[in-house]
C-alpha cells in the first residue's frame, strides 16, 4: 500500500544549524515526490518537487530510490524557516491521488 | 483572485448542526481535493473529485459527503456534527494531467469550530 512516512513530529534546531526532513515512502512503481509548507497563518504551498532537482529557500531533497526516502535538507536553518512540513508522493499511472505525511513542525531558535 | 477559494474562512456551529464548505478550483483545474488537518493529526485525506465524479476516497465519515458541481466547483457537506469534528478543512486543486505537471494548489481553509 502507498504510504508516506514522516518520522519526526517536531524538529527543533538553533539557527544557523543544519537541517533534516525525514520522509519515507512505500510505493510499489515510480513516484513523483513533494514536500510542501505551511508558514504560521498562510496555505499550504508547494516547497520543492523532485523532478525540479532545484533548491528552493535552500532547501533541497534528494530522492533515493534505493532507501525509499525523500529527505528535506538545508545547510543552515533561518527562522523563517519555521513551519510545517509535508511530504507527498503521487504516483505514476495513479497520476491524481495525492498521499500526505502526517507532517513535522519545525522551530528554528534564535 | 485565479487561485484556490474556499468559503467561509471560519465557521463556529453547535454539536448536531450541518454545515456546508465550499471551493473553487484554481482556474483550468479538473480535480478538487478535500483535506482535514486537527491539531495531532497533520493533513488527514477526505475525498477527491475530478470533473464532476469521486475519483478517491479517503479517511471521510458516513456523516460527512461532497459533490462537485458541472462549473467545477466542490461542496463539503457536514452533518451530526460532533465536538471532534473541530479542525481546519482545505480545499485542493489541481490539473490532473497525465504529462506530470501534477501539482496541489491549496486554498486557505475553512476553520470549523463545533461548540
Amino acid at each position: 500500500a502507498q504510504r508516506v512516512t514522516q518520522p519526526e513530529k517536531l524538529l527543533s534546531v538553533f539557527k544557523g544549524a543544519p537541517v533534516e526532513l525525514k520522509c519515507n515512502y512505500s510505493y510499489s512503481g515510480s513516484p513523483e515526490l513533494f514536500w510542501y509548507v505551511q508558514y504560521s497563518r498562510q496555505r499550504l504551498q508547494l516547497l520543492l518537487r523532485h523532478i525540479s532537482r532545484e533548491s528552493i529557500k535552500g532547501f533541497t531533497a534528494d530522492l533515493n530510490k534505493g532507501e525509499t526516502s525523500f529527505h528535506l535538507k538545508k545547510p543552515f536553518a533561518q527562522e523563517e524557516d519555521s513551519a510545517m512540513y509535508y511530504c507527498a508522493l503521487i504516483g505514476s499511472g495513479n497520476f491524481n491521488k495525492f498521499y500526505f505525511g502526517s507532517g513535522t513542525k519545525l522551530n528554528v531558535k534564535p | 483572485d485565479s487561485g484556490v477559494t474556499q468559503t467561509p474562512k471560519h465557521l463556529i456551529t453547535a454539536t448536531g448542526q450541518r454545515v456546508t464548505l465550499r471551493c473553487s478550483p484554481r482556474s483550468g483545474d479538473l480535480s478538487v481535493y478535500w483535506y482535514q488537518q486537527s491539531l495531532d493529526q497533520g493533513l488527514q485525506f477526505l475525498i477527491q473529485y475530478y470533473n464532476g465524479e469521486e475519483r478517491a476516497k479517503g479517511n471521510i465519515l458516513e456523516r460527512f459527503s461532497a459533490q462537485q458541481f458541472p462549473d467545477l466547483h466542490s461542496e463539503l457537506n457536514l452533518s451530526s456534527l460532533e465536538l471532534g469534528d473541530s479542525a481546519l478543512y482545505f480545499c485542493a486543486s489541481s490539473v490532473d494531467s497525465k504529462s506530470g505537471a501534477n501539482v496541489l494548489t491549496f486554498g486557505a481553509g475553512s476553520r470549523l469550530t463545533v461548540l
